[in-house]
């Protein structure tokens, strides 16, 4: 167990639709990390935030957003979903610097 | 642009040792890490590279050349449960860039 928490583990839905993934970090860390693993893409760094605020982006697509709250817990909202939106996202933490990312154990998005 | 390269598949006889290579191109480099990932479960940690040389941790070690691009990860006295796939990572500016993973099948 990493001590990063996501909800919910798994989520079907329908094309158009829009969901929202939460992360809650490891207790003291002040990054979050989300990220996407599917099966042609392998793990794509989407996002980073850092007490509240974004520092870097990766291949992140406009229909998708994020935040990170003064809890310091995430979210990750994806919109106007596609079919090949559905993959595994994950979620990591950290103390904030080039330091070890810990990982959730991801929400399964299928989108039908 | 990130070019990380790693082998697909290895398969290797329990109580065996593998040496799993990756080798990258990145237009910048701090570290470089190796995770595990079992089919279906998150990444877990395994070690973290930033000097050249050799760093052991157990049955794990793994070795960088910042000159070559290239690092290692070796598993020693492979047991049942090193089964999965193995990521290589290199970080730059707070962002991990994996590599697609080598799967290590250990075999009784």
């Amino acid at each position: 167990d990493s001590g990063v928490t996501q909800t919910p583990k798994h989520l079907i839905t329908a094309t158009g639709q829009r969901v929202t993934l939460r992360c809650s970090p490891r207790s003291g860390d002040l990054s979050v990390y989300w990220y996407q693993q599917s099966l042609d893409q392998g793990l794509q760094f989407l996002i980073q935030y850092y007490n509240g605020e974004e520092r870097a982006k990766g291949n992140i697509l406009e229909r998708f957003s994020a935040q990170q709250f003064p809890d310091l817990h995430s979210e990750l909202n994806l919109s106007s979903l596609e079919l090949g939106d559905s993959a595994l996202y994950f979620c990591a933490s950290s103390g904030g610097g080039a330091e070890t990312q810990y990982f959730g154990p991801g929400t399964r998005l299928l989108v039908l | 642009g990130q070019n990380i390269d790693q082998p697909t598949e290895m398969t290797a006889t329990e109580g065996a040792i593998v040496q799993i290579n990756c080798t990258y191109q990145t237009s910048g480099f701090n570290g470089l890490f190796w995770y595990q990932q079992h089919a279906g479960e998150a990444p877990t940690f395994l070690s973290y590279n930033v000097l050249d040389g050799l760093e052991e941790k157990g049955r794990f070690s793994s070795f960088l050349s910042r000159s070559k691009g290239y690092s290692y990860l070796l598993l020693k006295e492979l047991q049942m449960k090193d089964s999965a796939s193995y990521l290589c990572a290199v970080e730059n500016d707070y962002k991990l860039s994996f590599g697609a993973g080598t799967t290590v099948t250990v075999r009784a």
